[in-house]
């Protein structure tokens, strides 16, 4: 079965300061992969998606930046946080299905980021 | 582009009440709809989706949803709702071949008992 993972879990850094965020997936192969940002009120924001190695898709201008170094690995990173950056971040999966179905997306537990 | 609206920011509903959260989406062409629950502090997970064939969608946790063309929407229902459906409920719309997903800004749900 899949499963994926996300850490740390929770996370307190200073502004200005740099950030990586950890997301990978087992038991699937070439997933798409997504991260998304949760701020109250506001429902998912997504941020970078990619379909492949090395193929990253922005969607939001901002201080982050993703990249995908191995097939089930997606970093999310930032040379120097600002206040603004706070909050939930979800990574997450999925896989174009056939015979034209739509996909689902397999969320991760999410990391808690407070910038202070 | 595809979007989705869940007019509701939060609902209170008594312990085995029936519960229907609304969503409605816009698109061109028939969507892929989704919808998630998330409980404080986890990640999403999928109650159910529809693709296509029949419009009434079964899902996990007792929860079934209807695709109503004509209204362009995707209700959540659930006959009689118990004190752990307590979350945030999520309507999703996809695109046939497209990656992404648009997601609603949620209903979040309170059971009183």
């Amino acid at each position: 079965s899949q499963t994926i993972h996300q850490w740390p879990a929770t996370l307190v850094q200073p502004v200005g300061s740099p950030l990586s965020l950890e997301c990978t997936v087992e038991g699937t192969s070439n997933p798409n992969l997504y991260w998304y940002r949760q701020a109250a009120g506001r429902g998912l924001q997504l941020l970078f998606y990619s379909v492949g190695i090395g193929q990253i898709s922005s969607e939001v201008p901002q201080n982050l930046s993703a990249s995908r170094p191995q097939d089930r690995q997606f970093i999310l990173s930032s040379k120097k946080l600002l206040l603004s950056d706070s909050g939930f971040y979800l990574c997450a999966w999925s896989v174009l299905g056939t015979s034209g179905r739509g996909d689902e997306q397999f969320f991760g537990p999410g990391t808690r980021l407070t910038v202070l | 582009a595809q979007s989705v609206t869940q007019p509701d920011i939060h609902i209170t509903v008594s312990e085995g009440a029936s519960l229907e959260l609304r969503c409605n989406y816009s698109y061109g062409a028939t969507p892929y709809l989704f919808w998630y629950v998330q409980s404080p502090g986890q990640g999403l997970q999928l109650l159910l989706k529809y693709f296509s064939g029949d419009t009434l969608v079964q899902g996990i946790k007792g929860f079934e949803a209807e695709f109503k063309r004509s209204q362009s929407s995707f209700n959540l229902r659930k006959p009689s709702v118990h004190w752990s459906d307590a979350a945030e409920y999520f309507c999703a719309v996809g695109v046939r071949g497209y990656q992404k997903v648009t997601f609603g800004t949620g209903t979040k749900l309170q059971v009183i008992p």
